[in-house]
């Protein structure tokens, strides 16, 4: 069974770092591009990030380009998204997604989200 | 970027009628365009992807049509556990973007 489980949200202060991961289990992981998608608080669904299988390749969505990055560790089945320069309007519900294989691009499978806040 | 314009905001159907969801793009996507579920409190839920393709153990209640910028998602015979908001995202170009979502509520 596909299991996607993000953790490292919490309360954070504007301007400073945080560090999500996602720990996946149930499939390959080192075959699957993953991403991360974002939901503010009664809003809809942003795409914020996508990494390759291998992690030579990454996409950001312009809300976030030169702030976050998205890493993954194949070795221990774990993706990462590093988040610096915080902004109010980063609060929201962060999901790890995988992008179905073979070079699709929609997501196939969701972890149940982690919570960002950033407020001071 | 592809802008997609997802309408109704919301609905509200009483059980057993045909539910109706429009997507339409600003650029032509050919036939990438997808369909999340989701409901109150759950991550989304993959229902239909690329090719208007049902996803395994979805009901075939579920479907949708399109291609190009005018795309379709309908639910027949709606059930009161298809409460939820409803989500169309394009996967043809970065950034991957989705529609606003549709409500849809039972009576």
């Amino acid at each position: 069974e596909v299991q996607l489980v993000e953790s490292g949200g919490g309360l954070v202060q504007p301007g400073r770092s945080l560090k999500l991961s996602c720990a996946a289990s149930g499939f390959t992981f080192s075959d699957y591009n993953m991403a991360w998608v974002r939901q503010a608080p009664t809003k809809g669904l942003e795409w914020v990030a996508s990494i390759s299988y291998g992690g030579s390749n990454t996409h950001y969505g312009d809300s976030v380009k030169g702030r976050f990055t998205i890493s993954r560790d194949n070795a221990k089945s774990t993706l990462y998204l590093q988040m610096d320069s915080l902004r109010s309007e980063d609060t929201a519900t962060y999901y790890c997604a995988r992008h179905e294989n073979w070079g699709y691009w929609y997501f196939d499978f969701w972890g149940p989200g982690t919570m960002v806040t950033v407020s001071s | 970027e592809t802008t997609v314009t997802q309408s109704p905001a919301s609905l509200s159907m009483a059980v057993g009628e045909k539910v109706s969801i429009s997507c339409k793009t600003s650029t032509d996507i050919d036939d990438d365009m997808n369909w999340y579920q989701q409901k109150s409190g759950e991550a989304p839920k993959l229902l239909i992807s690329e090719g208007n393709t049902l996803r395994p153990g979805v009901p075939s209640r579920f479907s949708s049509s399109g291609y190009g910028t005018d795309f379709v998602f309908t639910i027949n015979n709606v059930l009161l556990g298809d409460e939820g908001i409803y989500y169309c995202q394009q996967s043809d170009n970065v950034p991957y973007t989705f529609g606003a979502g549709t409500k849809l509520e039972l009576k």
